[in-house]
């Protein structure tokens, strides 16, 4: 069962853009929102993340939006950047279960120059 | 201050044979856990070490299995190895089961 679930699979972006990842997730038990980026060859490296009780959370040019009531959040990149190209994972977890975390399936993401 | 550190960095094995990969947690982290990632997919969660015990465990059989030291670094043994078990295998360290996860660049496990 899939409990996070992201979406698009990939993404091209002219640079400047905005690139926009979407995901929701299933359990409502779920407390803690990372965003993970990761380059070829390499771990995911932690972005940013959210809880529940705030709607935004922004850092540089990566903001996380967070709808409680329709279980989704988003990752919007601003100005977007060639070195932005990576594969971005969400992910979900609970305290409760010691931040194990659950992935969604990952979004490609292109800047063309 | 060192990340987390896997080795090796590639392995190569064939079916039936067993593998055991080696993980050394970001200074001042006690906690382990260890993730699959096949090719093209998000990370699967194998199981969590603290205090030198598994505390969660994932969707995995027996097969999978672990050791934490005193020290905090960990192993992840794989027996029977399967051409199914090709993947990147991932640790990520924290501080407490319920800090924040920092992962290592991971080992890649070939089957043949």
């Amino acid at each position: 069962q899939q409990q996070v679930k992201q979406s698009p699979q990939s993404l091209i972006v002219q640079k400047g853009g905005i690139s926009i990842i979407n995901c929701a997730y299933e359990n409502t038990a779920f407390d803690y929102f990372p965003w993970y980026q990761q380059f070829p060859g390499k771990g995911p490296a932690l972005l940013i993340a959210i809880r529940p009780d705030v709607s935004e959370k922004k850092e540089g040019r990566f903001t996380i939006s967070f709808n409680k009531s329709a279980k989704q959040f988003s990752l919007h990149i601003m100005d977007s950047q060639p070195g932005d190209s990576a594969t971005y994972f969400c992910a979900a977890s609970m305290k409760a279960a010691g931040n194990k975390l659950t992935f969604g399936g990952g979004t490609r993401v292109l800047v063309k120059p | 201050d060192a990340g987390v550190t896997q080795s090796p960095t590639h392995l190569i094995k064939t079916r039936g044979q067993q593998v055991t990969l080696r993980c050394s947690p970001k200074s001042g982290h006690d906690t382990v856990s260890w993730y699959q990632q096949a090719l093209g997919q998000g990370p699967q969660f194998i199981f969590q070490y603290y205090e030198e015990e598994e505390r969660q465990r994932g969707n995995f059989p027996d097969r999978f299995s672990g050791h934490q030291f005193p020290n905090y670094s960990s192993e992840l043994n794989v027996n029977a190895l399967l051409l199914g078990d090709s993947a990147l295998y991932l640790c990520a360290s924290s501080l407490a089961p319920q800090g924040t996860q920092y992962f290592g660049p991971g080992t890649r496990l070939l089957v043949l």
